[in-house]
């Protein structure tokens, strides 16, 4: 079964201050990639995902993503963040019909 | 397109009651996904179906949770007798195929 690891948990960070977070995964299969966030009290939606082709991916709301299949990871990033980017960003892996999510990282812009 | 729909929206039970939360997919979607989310262990992968038949249900944690998809329009999750650390965020979500997921609003579930 796939993995997915999720480093600093807690990020905060001032407006106009880049973002990146970083996602690796374990899973020896092909795999889809995908970026949720979740604003608070909200569910999830999806920001960006990967399933084949440019390993650049860009996604709503001026998020990218690269794939770099030889680190397993799915790093994001935004450049210079706002305020209404405060929320929970979720990488996730899709292998064999399994979505795995990671623990998550909680990001707090302030203004 | 109504997306994907779960109800309750809030379910507050008290220790050993039944609890059922329901969920409706996208028209056309043939996979349905339960999950849970807590603090402590993020979001968890319950059981999943695909042409409303169950997959996988290895994440379930005990015998107390069931589920059904009796047709493609409609799911439960059953907790049956629930615990206060069932109290959570349940999530549904759909999707057909390859062309990612839908995560309904969530049942926020508490066990007094």
């Amino acid at each position: 079964a796939q993995s997915v690891s999720q480093h600093n948990h807690h990020v905060i960070l001032s407006e106009a201050a880049s973002l990146e977070l970083g996602c690796n995964y374990s899973y020896g299969g092909t795999v889809n990639l995908f970026w949720y966030v979740q604003y608070p009290g909200q569910h999830l939606q999806l920001l960006l995902k990967y399933f084949s082709g440019d390993p650049l991916v860009k996604g709503i709301k001026g998020f990218e993503a690269e794939f770099i299949k030889s680190k397993f990871s799915f790093n994001l990033r935004k450049p210079s963040v706002q305020w209404s980017d405060t929320a929970e960003y979720f990488c996730a892996v899709r292998g064999n019909n399994r979505l795995a999510f990671g623990k998550g990282n909680q990001v707090v812009v302030i203004p | 397109d109504a997306g994907v729909i779960q109800s309750p929206r809030h379910e507050v039970t008290e220790m050993g009651q039944e609890v059922t939360l329901r969920c409706k997919p996208i028209s056309g979607h043939d996979y349905l996904f339960w999950y849970r989310q807590t603090m402590m262990r993020g979001l968890e992968l319950l059981i999943y179906f695909n042409n409303n038949v169950p997959i996988d249900d290895s994440g379930m944690p005990e015998d107390r949770f069931s589920a059904k998809m009796p047709n493609a329009s409609f799911s439960t999750l059953k907790i049956q007798p629930s615990e206060p650390r069932d109290s959570a965020v349940y999530f549904c979500a759909s999707s057909r195929d390859f062309y990612g997921y839908t995560f309904g609003s969530g049942t926020r579930l508490t066990v007094v």
